[in-house]
């Protein structure tokens, strides 16, 4: 199973939105409810910010958003912060009861 | 909150075998799933494989099918994973990863271990 697509980098300055794009197959994103995305700082341990493709797990900043369409599920972070700069993954449950994730975006908060 | 702590980090030679532990806390549920996620120098996040709380269901990614195999000791809530015929691709932080049932994701995660294979 090959790695989701995300953008290698995105960028944007304080209180501004970015949007992380997450593009699968229907083998995965396009067929499943279960899209996920974790954040993830350098030295630290994945944390859940959205699951279910859109939900927020209990404690997450309403900042952070998730969607899909077709074959490629979207994180958007709006009012960006300077603590949002990290590396965010994607990953999507399969048709075949696996896991995959995506190849990672680095975040940069200006 | 599930707490999960793994083993130390490992030094490896090529070919051979690693056991990589990991031990929960704070859950009542015997129905507690244990995902494995690794992170290689540079690279992204990549999913093992899944297994239950007694070791009697499991399901790893086809590239690690047959070098893999899991111990489950239910008195001490450790879960660990053996990963055999280690190659330089296989140096790497492990992650384990606690799902609560029917959630499919992971809402825990241990410290990491690096494991180095390197002659």
């Amino acid at each position: 199973q090959s790695a989701l697509t995300q953008p290698a980098s995105v960028s944007g300055s304080p209180g501004q939105s970015i949007t992380i794009s997450c593009s699968g197959t229907t083998r995965d994103v396009g067929s499943s409810d279960h899209v996920f995305w974790y954040q993830h700082h350098p030295d630290k341990a994945p944390k859940l910010m959205i699951f279910d493709v859109y939900r927020r797990p209990s404690g997450i900043s309403i900042r952070f958003s998730g969607s899909k369409s077709g074959n490629t599920a979207s994180l958007t972070i709006s009012g960006l912060q300077p603590e949002d700069e990290a590396d965010y993954y994607c990953t999507s449950y399969t048709s075949n009861f696996m896991y995959v994730f995506g190849s990672g975006t680095k975040l940069t908060v200006l | 909150q599930v707490h999960l702590v793994q083993s130390e980090s490992e030094v490896k030679e090529p070919g051979a075998s690693v056991r990589l532990s990991c031990k929960a806390s704070g859950y009542t549920s015997s129905n507690y799933f244990f995902h494995w996620v690794r992170q290689a120098p540079g690279l992204g996040l990549e999913w093992l494989g899944i297994v239950d709380p007694t070791g009697d269901i499991t399901k790893f990614a086809q590239k690690f099918q047959g070098r893999v195999s899991v111990t489950t000791d239910t008195s001490t809530t450790t879960v660990s994973m053996d990963l055999d015929s280690l190659t330089s691709e296989d140096t790497a932080v492990y992650y384990c990863a606690g799902e609560r049932p029917h959630t499919l994701y992971f809402e825990s995660w241990g410290q990491g271990t690096l494991v180095t294979v390197s002659s």
